[in-house]
């Protein structure tokens, strides 16, 4: 049972244009949610979180918004730089600070020149 | 500032053999996590370990094990081992100030397992 699904494998983006990831989720006692962005031979590195009382949260370049009603999320990157090519994964958890997290398959973005 | 070290980086084993592998916290922290990525998947939580005791754990057999040290540093045992225990095994630490973790987790670079 896949609690955090992330269903576009992929995602290609022309630099300095939005990039937009999306992941949904099927349980309602999350109430904490991350991305983490992994780049290949090193391990996962926290980007952005939001609690389930927000419904935007930003830094910088990224945003993450979050939809309670219809358990989604979404990760925007602006303007996407070749730096942010990487596999990006979505993570849910019940309570903050728990950090049992629960991960989405990932989205592999690549940002093109 | 050490990050989260773990090792070895790559190992190759077959089947029913045991294999130990072993995390090292970022200075500072006290609690480690131990995940699974399989292939085209995300992390998958298997155990968590503060004060040397198992705290936390995922839906993993007993063939996973664990074992923390008065250090902080942590090793993952896995017995028995299948074809389907072939992973990147990530380990992830994080402060707990005595209610609830604070900050994010930090991961290492993990340990490819191979099980032929």
């Amino acid at each position: 049972d896949q609690q955090v699904k992330q269903n576009s494998p992929s995602l290609s983006v022309q630099e300095g244009r939005i990039s937009i990831l999306n992941c949904d989720y099927t349980n309602s006692m999350f109430d904490y949610f991350l991305w983490y962005k992994k780049y290949p031979a090193e391990g996962p590195t926290f980007l952005i979180s939001i609690s389930s009382i927000k419904d935007k949260n930003e830094d910088g370049r990224f945003t993450v918004f979050l939809n309670k009603s219809a358990k989604h999320l979404s990760l925007h990157i602006v303007p996407s730089q070749p730096g942010d090519s990487a596999v990006y994964f979505c993570a849910a958890s019940d309570i903050q600070g728990a950090q049992k997290l629960v991960f989405g398959q990932g989205t592999r973005l690549t940002i093109n020149p | 500032d050490a990050g989260v070290t773990q090792s070895p980086t790559h190992l190759i084993k077959t089947r029913g053999q045991q294999v130990t592998l072993r995390c090292s916290p970022k200075s500072g922290h006290d609690t480690v996590s131990w995940y699974q990525q399989a292939l085209g998947q995300g992390p998958q939580f298997i155990f968590q370990y503060y004060e040397e005791e198992e705290r936390q754990r995922g839906n993993f057999p007993d063939r996973f094990s664990g074992h923390q040290f008065p250090n902080y540093s942590s090793e993952l045992n896995v017995n028995a081992l299948l074809l389907g225990d072939s992973a990147l095994y990530l380990c992830a630490s994080s402060l707990y100030d005595g209610v609830a973790l604070t900050g994010e987790l930090f991961f290492g670079e993990g340990s490819r397992l191979t099980v032929l």
